[in-house]
């Protein structure tokens, strides 16, 4: 089993600035199968990334994602007030798809 | 736009078989692989399985077993059986379409269920 570690679990920032979130597997994934979600209190999982580095369909720009191998980032370059919630990554490359832990991001 | 909803019973006894089924509407049940996903309160996603068109089927092995995971394309439904339930099996239940290199692209809701006598 691939196990994704995240960190830091907590992110304290405020409207504006740039957010990077680190996810770490504990083998090689193909850049193809990693994905990143965001989620809001009460919602479901939301598609942000996936193949590493592509935006889901109406995903803005200010999102980003990068990596390769073992160690995959996701950037949110200047945060809006609606980005403030849970990110997690997610390999599905291989069974059993793993999620990371996920990290908060909450304002400062 | 396809469209996903969970639809159970909330409260389930312990020993008892879970039964829930996910809807899709909007779009063809087809070259998808059909997913489960399930989050405790409080806690982080797990992956249960998934189901492709074809029906081959991959499940968690942390779930040792008890889960079985069907489709009935007729109705554009699949669903989930999760047998022998305990008070850890209390989650929010996800049904997602998962598109091979896509990630899972559509959710539903999510469903509450409850293992409880």
């Amino acid at each position: 089993e691939i196990v994704l570690t995240q960190s830091p679990g907590t992110l304290s920032l405020s409207p504006g600035e740039r957010a990077t979130l680190s996810c770490r597997a504990s083998q090689s994934i193909s850049s193809s199968y990693l994905a990143w979600y965001q989620q809001k209190p009460g919602q479901a999982p939301r598609l942000l990334i996936y193949g590493t580095s592509s935006r889901a369909t109406g995903i803005p720009d200010r999102f980003s994602g990068s990596g390769s191998g073992t160690d995959f980032t996701l950037t949110i370059s200047r945060l809006e007030p609606e980005d403030f919630a849970v990110y997690y990554c997610q390999q599905y490359g291989s069974s059993p798809v793993t999620f990371g832990p996920g990290t908060k991001v909450d304002i400062k | 736009q396809v469209q996903l909803q969970e639809s159970g019973p909330g409260l389930v006894k312990p020993s008892e078989t879970l039964s829930l089924t996910c809807t899709v509407s909007g779009g063809s049940i087809s070259s998808y692989y059909w997913t489960w996903i399930r989050q405790p309160p409080g806690k982080g996603l797990e992956w249960i399985g998934y189901i492709y068109y074809s029906g081959s089927t991959s499940y968690n092995p942390s779930l040792k077993g008890r889960v079985t995971i069907s489709l009935d394309t007729s109705k554009n439904q699949f669903s989930l059986k999760l047998s022998s339930v305990t008070a850890a099996d209390t989650a929010v239940y996800y049904c997602a379409r998962l598109k091979a290199g896509g990630g899972m692209d559509v959710w539903g809701h999510g469903t509450t269920v409850t293992v409880s006598s």
